[in-house]
């Protein structure tokens, strides 16, 4: 089993809809999530980052953590062509290492 | 806030030659730097941890020999290639920590820098 799993889609919304996005972990000790967005052939840019159960919002973003199921989740309100992109989960790998375990990533495609 | 720059962001090189490459976290400081190397079409992959003063932690599998990794202070970690190959040509990849702030914890990516070796 993956340390931090994400489907890799396409997963395809059309504009104006909510994209929802989603990824589980292994490691029960995990204490910090995040989501990062990579467009292709560029670096990840840090969207949202998470430690707490329930729900984050910033923006048009909504992360939600649920340690008890080992989920976290990323929806993005009113999808726009410009957030398609590939989104990273990623997890504190512990132990205070600052380590980060990546999922493979969820290709986000929002047709106009 | 929290800038991470690389330098260069694009490098071809002859196969035996090596490259260096900086990163620097321009606007915080970072006792914990990454380096990671990312294929087409692939996802990350973590490298080595570099910590301030002191020596970097390797990933299982990556040479520490070739990858040459030295972070002098909190602000600048350098990762050198050695002898580069066709087969390194990738995407390298920074990341930076933030030591503390209203950030602290958080790790920020470097625009990475592109290497081909012919």
């Amino acid at each position: 089993q993956k340390e931090v799993e994400q489907n890799s889609g396409p997963l395809s919304v059309p504009e104006g809809a909510i994209a929802s996005l989603n990824c589980t972990y292994s490691d029960r000790g995990s204490q910090s999530f995040f989501w990062y967005r990579q467009y292709s052939g560029k670096s990840p840019e840090l969207i949202m980052s998470i430690y707490s159960n329930g729900d984050k919002e910033d923006g048009r973003f909504t992360a939600q953590l649920n340690k008890a199921s080992q989920y976290v989740s990323l929806l993005i309100r009113d999808s726009q062509p410009s957030d398609s992109a590939t989104y990273l989960c990623a997890v504190n790998g512990g132990r205070n290492t600052g380590k980060l375990i990546f999922g493979q990533g969820t290709t986000l495609q929002v047709k106009p | 806030g929290a800038v991470v720059s690389q330098h260069p962001s694009w490098v071809i090189c002859k196969s035996g030659t090596s490259v260096k490459i900086e990163c620097r976290s321009l606007d915080f400081q970072a006792t914990t730097m990454f380096w990671y190397r990312q294929f087409p079409k692939q996802s990350l992959m973590l490298m080595a941890t570099s910590n301030e003063g002191s020596k970097a932690t390797y990933e299982q599998g990556v040479e520490k020999d070739k990858f040459l990794i030295n972070h002098a202070s909190l602000t600048l970690s350098t990762l050198t290639v050695t002898s580069a190959h066709p087969e390194d040509s990738s995407f390298y990849i920074c990341s930076a920590r933030a030591a503390s702030g209203r950030k602290v914890g958080e790790q920020f990516f470097g625009p990475g820098t592109r290497l081909t070796v012919l």
